[in-house]
């Protein structure tokens, strides 16, 4: 089946830091790939997704490159800033799965400091 | 646009009464909906896919009897967890097709805990 695993957080880091959430996947198929934030008392949204290989997806800064090869997804930013601190969640849609489902990592905590 | 929202975000309630929890598409409609729980420190299981005018459809391990979920129309769905015991206390959160079909939008969640 399909399962997503992400680096245990919490993640602490410094405003202006450098940021790697890394997250790695198992399909059955060929999947979508997202990134999911949920900011304090909030949903879930989507920050940014790529749909096949080497495709790269970027928003808000952040920017997530899809390598089949290593079947990763890693989350990174050039600089973090306070307002950034949320959990972020790792996730995969299935194409061969109708309905487009996904199935989620367990999430990563970042906090930002100062 | 694509705005979903949940009624109540929390909730209290004792030991073997019920609790309905609602999921609404304000701005669009939604044909397919998802309930999913989440515990602390925890990630998103997928509950449920609830389909406007149909049944829903349980993900393994999930008690139909005990998660009804009711989709009677395209903006509402809603989640109905019978004589809750404290283990049922979580959060719970729902999420929508959006217009286009291809991406998933969530509510804020409700949390439920039961005394």
């Amino acid at each position: 089946g399909n399962s997503v695993t992400q680096m245990e957080g919490p993640v602490t880091l410094s405003e202006e830091a450098f940021l790697t959430i890394n997250c790695t996947y198992t399909a059955t198929g060929y999947p979508s790939l997202f990134w999911y934030v949920q900011y304090p008392g909030e949903g879930l949204q989507l920050l940014l997704k790529a749909t096949k290989a080497d495709d790269k997806g970027s928003n808000k800064g952040f920017e997530a490159t899809y390598r089949k090869e290593t079947t990763s997804f890693h989350l990174e930013k050039g600089s973090v800033q306070v307002s950034d601190s949320a959990v972020y969640f790792c996730a995969l849609s299935d194409r061969s799965n109708a309905g487009n489902m996904l199935t989620f990592g367990g999430g990563t905590r970042l906090m930002v400091k100062p | 646009g694509a705005v979903v929202s949940q009624h109540p975000s929390w909730v209290i309630c004792k030991s073997g009464t019920s609790v309905k929890i609602e999921c609404r598409s304000l701005d669009f409609q939604a044909t397919t909906m998802f309930w999913y729980r989440q515990f602390p420190k925890q990630s998103l299981m997928l509950m449920a896919t609830s389909n406007e005018g149909s049944k829903a459809t349980y993900e393994q391990g999930v008690e139909k009897d005990k998660f009804l979920i009711n989709h009677a129309s395209l903006t509402l769905s809603t989640l109905t967890v019978t004589s809750a015991h404290p283990e049922d206390s979580s959060f719970y959160i729902c999420s929508a097709f959006g217009p286009r079909g291809d991406e998933q939008f969530f509510g804020p969640g409700t949390r439920l805990t039961v005394l």
